[in-house]
């Protein structure tokens, strides 16, 4: 079974400031990774995801991730962050029969003037 | 504006009550997945269905849970009896594979908070 660690429950930031969200996962055998966000009292929204080729990725809101397969990680970045970025962000994994998603427990992102 | 809509969006019940959870996916998706969320275990799997047939449901608690699918509109969780534990929030999403077989984005509900006193 696939599995994912976020490393930080909660990160404090300035508006502005560079931000890192770390996520390490655990498998066997290939995987796809995701990044979602949750605003309060709403679901969840993908925000990217890697699937193959470019280890690089870039989502929606100026979000991006790299895949690093020999550290096991996809850590989600963002170089200038704002105060709507406050939420809960969330790491998941699949495996490549691709239909179940195993999500971290969250990382709560609280960005402050 | 295509969305999965999920009913009701609170529910507060006592202990030992049947409770009904509802869900339409996006019409065209063919996946569909129920989770729970609560502060200390986070968000659990606790079945999904794909063209409406159940492919897994161990993270489902069998002897008081049950999911189904009666057609590609709705699928429901029924928690029969309800227990304190059982509160959380739960979130159906939908989904369909790209044309490469690759998965696509989850769509997720808005949730459904349910407290069991």
């Amino acid at each position: 079974a696939q599995s994912v660690t976020q490393l930080d429950s909660q990160v404090p930031v300035f508006e502005e400031a560079p931000v890192e969200l770390r996520c390490n996962y655990s498998s066997s055998v290939s995987v796809y990774l995701f990044w979602y966000v949750q605003y309060p009292n709403q679901g969840l929204q993908l925000l990217l995801k890697y699937l193959s080729g470019s280890t690089l990725v870039k989502g929606i809101n100026g979000f991006e991730a790299e895949f690093n397969k020999s550290q096991t990680s996809f850590h989600l970045r963002k170089p200038s962050v704002h105060i709507s970025d406050t939420a809960e962000y969330f790491c998941a994994v699949s495996d490549h029969s691709g239909y179940a998603l195993n999500f971290g427990k969250g990382t709560s992102l609280l960005v402050t003037p | 504006d295509a969305r999965v809509t999920q009913t009701p969006r609170d529910k507060v019940t006592e202990m030992g009550q049947e409770v009904t959870m509802r869900c339409q996916p996006i019409l065209g998706h063919n996946t569909v997945f129920w989770y729970r969320q609560t502060m200390m275990q986070g968000l659990e799997l606790l079945a999904y269905f794909r063209n409406r047939a159940p492919l897994d449901d161990s993270g489902m608690p069998k002897d008081r849970f049950s999911a189904e699918m009666p057609d590609a509109t709705l699928a429901t969780l029924k928690i029969q009896p309800s227990e304190p534990r059982d509160s959380a929030v739960y979130f159906c999403a939908s989904g369909s594979g790209t044309s490469g077989g690759e998965p696509g984005e989850l769509f997720f509900g808005e949730g459904s908070r349910l407290t069991v006193l």
